[in-house]
C-alpha cells in the first residue's frame, strides 16, 4: 500500500520567516495530494491540496509544489504569524479501485515564535 | 464549520464494552470515511462508505465495523474494547463514488470523538 515519509516532525520558525515541509510518497499511481492544518484537540482542516496534473498551486501565503518524478511534494508558508502554529499534514490518495481514501504523514508540528 | 458532525464528542468507557460512534455527512455528500489517530499511530484510514455500500478498508480490525444508513449518516460500532482503542475518531465525507475516471474528492472532516477506554 502507499506510504507517505513526512519531514521534520517539529519546526520552530521566527514570525515573518518561511516554513517548508516536505513528504514523499511511494505508490506513482497516487494523484490527489492534500495538507490539512490540525489545532490541538480539533479536527484536520483543509489548507491546500494538488492534484498529479498540476506542478504548483498558491493561495496567500500557502504554496504547495509537487514532483512526480521524485515522488515528492512541499508545503510553503512564507510570512509566517503566530496563528500558523499547529500540526501539519501531508496525505497521498493511493491506487486501487472505488476508493479515495487518504494515507497521511506523521505530521510536523510548527512553533510560529512572536 | 466543515459541516460534517459525530456524536458524542466526548465517550470514556471500561475495557471489554461496546460503543457506537455516529456521523453525520455534509448535505450533498454520499461518502463517509473513519479515521483514527493515535499518539503513536498517527491518523489511520478505518473503512469507507459510498451511498451505503462498503467501498475501502484499511487498518480495521475484526472488533470494529460500519454501516451507512439510507439517509447517509454512518455509525462505527467498536466492540470488546480495549486500552489501546482509546484515540481521537474522526468522520470525513465527500461528495463522490471513487470510481477511477473522476476527479479525487476533497474530504472534509468531522469535529472528531474522543474516546477514553480505561
Amino acid at each position: 500500500g502507499e506510504n507517505v515519509e513526512q519531514h521534520p516532525s517539529t519546526l520552530s520558525v521566527q514570525e515573518g520567516d518561511s516554513a517548508v515541509i516536505k513528504c514523499t510518497y511511494s505508490d506513482s499511481a497516487s494523484n490527489y495530494f492534500p495538507w490539512y492544518k490540525q489545532e490541538l484537540g480539533k479536527r484536520p482542516q483543509l489548507i491546500i491540496d494538488i492534484r498529479s496534473n498540476v506542478g504548483e498551486k498558491k493561495d496567500q501565503r500557502i504554496a504547495v509544489t509537487l514532483n512526480k518524478t521524485a515522488k515528492h511534494f512541499s508545503l510553503h508558508i512564507t510570512e509566517t504569524q503566530p496563528e500558523d502554529s499547529a500540526v501539519y499534514f501531508c496525505a497521498a490518495s493511493p491506487s486501487g479501485a472505488g476508493s479515495y481514501q487518504l494515507t497521511f504523514g506523521k505530521g510536523t508540528k510548527l512553533s510560529v515564535i512572536p | 464549520d466543515s459541516g460534517v458532525t459525530q456524536t458524542p464528542k466526548h465517550l470514556i468507557t471500561a475495557t471489554g464494552q461496546r460503543v457506537t460512534l455516529r456521523c453525520s455527512p455534509r448535505s450533498g455528500d454520499l461518502s463517509v470515511y473513519w479515521y483514527q489517530q493515535s499518539l503513536d499511530q498517527g491518523l489511520q484510514f478505518l473503512i469507507q462508505y459510498y451511498n451505503g455500500e462498503e467501498r475501502a478498508k484499511g487498518n480495521i480490525l475484526e472488533r470494529f465495523s460500519a454501516q451507512q444508513f439510507p439517509d447517509l449518516h454512518s455509525e462505527l460500532n467498536l466492540s470488546s474494547l480495549e486500552l489501546g482503542d482509546s484515540a481521537l475518531y474522526f468522520c470525513a465525507s465527500s461528495v463522490g463514488s471513487g470510481d477511477r475516471g473522476i476527479v479525487t474528492d476533497t474530504q472534509y472532516f468531522g469535529p472528531g470523538t474522543r474516546l477514553t477506554v480505561l
